[in-house]
């Protein structure tokens, strides 16, 4: 399997600071072919599923706010807030679909200061 | 819209099966891959198995000997039984769509809280 780790576990800042979050995959998710990383972000507040927000490692998905980017390529990848808002407050995770049996990162907290 | 729902027994006692039913509305559970993910208590998501209508399955290698995953594309459901199991099971098992290789989880079920005691 390929083991996802996030850093940090959690992060506390005040309102409309930016939030940076990294995700390392054990192996690398490129797909040199098509130039594609198979790495995906999920944003999951309490009591409710995980949200999708980011595919192929930097497509916002229809209807996500443009202060969330993703980047990064191989096995190193970032989830960046550009200012945050109460609203984000949330458990963010990176997941690898690289594989047949895709992988989570364990989780980083993001609170407010 | 499309929604996913699950369904099943919020309570299991240790050394039996878990089963739950991903239940589709409004669209189509055929040519698409469908997953279980859980997450226990406090702690974070682990994917358990994916199935497709045309029969493909996977599950996550540390779950595979316990794990049955199946599909009824005449219901629009699928399924995950869960055999023996123990306290460690206790989790949100969550139904979704995609897990195979290139799909992202881009819809979710809500989630249903099982819990294994006696």
């Amino acid at each position: 399997d390929i083991v996802m780790t996030q850093s940090p576990d959690s992060l506390a800042l005040s309102l409309g600071e930016r939030a940076t979050i990294n995700c390392k995959s054990s192996q690398s998710v490129l797909y040199s072919p098509s130039n594609n990383n198979y790495l995906a972000w999920y944003q999951q507040k309490p009591g409710q599923p995980p949200k999708l927000l980011i595919y192929w490692a930097s497509t916002r998905e229809s209807g996500v706010p443009d202060r969330f980017t993703g980047s990064g390529s191989g096995t190193d990848f970032t989830l960046t807030i550009s200012s945050l808002q109460a609203d984000d407050v949330a458990v963010y995770y990176c997941q690898q679909y690289y594989t047949t049996s895709p992988t989570f990162g364990q989780g980083t907290k993001v609170e407010i200061k | 819209q499309v929604q996913l729902q699950e369904s099943g027994p919020g309570l299991v006692k240790p050394s039996e099966t878990l089963s739950l039913t991903c239940s589709l509305s409004g669209g189509f559970i055929s040519d698409d891959y469908w997953s279980w993910v859980r997450q226990p208590p406090g702690k974070g998501l682990e994917w358990i198995a994916f199935i497709h209508d045309s029969g493909t399955t996977n599950c996550s290698p540390s779950l595979r000997s316990r794990v049955t995953i199946s599909v009824d594309t005449s219901k629009n459901q699928f399924s995950l039984r869960l055999s023996s199991v123990t306290a460690a099971d206790t989790a949100v098992y969550y139904c979704a769509r995609g897990g195979a290789s290139s799909k992202y989880f881009d819809l979710w079920g809500q989630g249903t809280l099982v819990t294994v005691s006696s």
